[in-house]
């Protein structure tokens, strides 16, 4: 079974704060993304990347980072976190490519992120 | 960014059928996915459809029309634990995928 795990299930973070977010996933998998999941907005992709060292900035990037310097780990940096940024944060990884079955995402379990 | 619609919340009895739709934008589209989403829990994956017709996984069926730019989930006999988001999830040659807001699937007994 592909497993996504992230660092933290819930966090709570002070304005102004770099926040760390980790994901490991222990399939090999190619591909990783960073989503953010609001209600009533659903998932919106914030970066994803495609091999180690890449990044593509994904629908939402502004206020974040990302880091990806082994294949297995993707970390979501918010360099200075803000109250809009109080959301549940996904991540996901995937082999293959668009127009492939094998492009199937697998989920982490999500953070849930409280920025006061 | 790309266009996405499918309907904001659905509902039905236990054992019935359901139907939800979606359409997207046709720019660079490759394929369409389906997820789905327990309250509290992440997006697992349900199908993906790259050619136009009906895939049928158990009592789950996804539906593609390339040329109307339409794809349709369908659940069958359906069962209380159905209840939960389902979000179609288009890819196109912008390498990733589109996840719009979701259907909220509420099944009554």
């Amino acid at each position: 079974d592909v497993k996504v795990t992230q660092s933290s299930r819930y966090l709570v973070k002070r304005t102004g704060e770099k926040v760390f977010l980790e994901c490991v996933q222990d399939m090999d998998h190619e591909n990783m993304f960073w989503y953010r999941q609001d209600p009533g907005l659903g998932l919106r992709l914030i970066y994803f990347s495609y091999d180690v060292k890449m990044k593509e900035k994904g629908d939402i990037p502004e206020g974040y980072s990302v880091s990806r310097e082994k294949k297995e780990r993707f970390s979501l940096i918010l360099e200075s976190a803000s109250t809009n940024q109080t959301s549940m944060y996904l991540c996901a990884s995937s082999s293959g490519s668009p127009g492939t079955l094998s492009y199937e995402q697998y989920f982490g379990p999500g953070t849930r992120l409280t920025v006061t | 960014g790309q266009s996405l619609e499918q309907p904001s919340e659905v509902t039905a009895v236990e054992g019935a059928i359901v139907q939800i739709n979606c359409t997207y934008q046709t720019s660079g589209f490759y394929g369409l996915s389906w997820y789905q989403q327990h309250d509290g829990g992440a997006p697992t994956f349900l199908s993906y459809n790259a050619l136009d017709g009906l895939e049928e996984t158990g009592r789950f069926s996804s539906f593609l029309s390339r040329s109307d730019s339409y794809g349709y989930l369908l659940l069958q006999e359906l069962q209380m634990k159905d209840s939960a988001s389902y979000f179609c999830a288009p890819d196109y040659n912008t390498d990733k995928l589109i996840f719009g807001t979701g259907t909220r699937l509420q099944v009554f007994p």
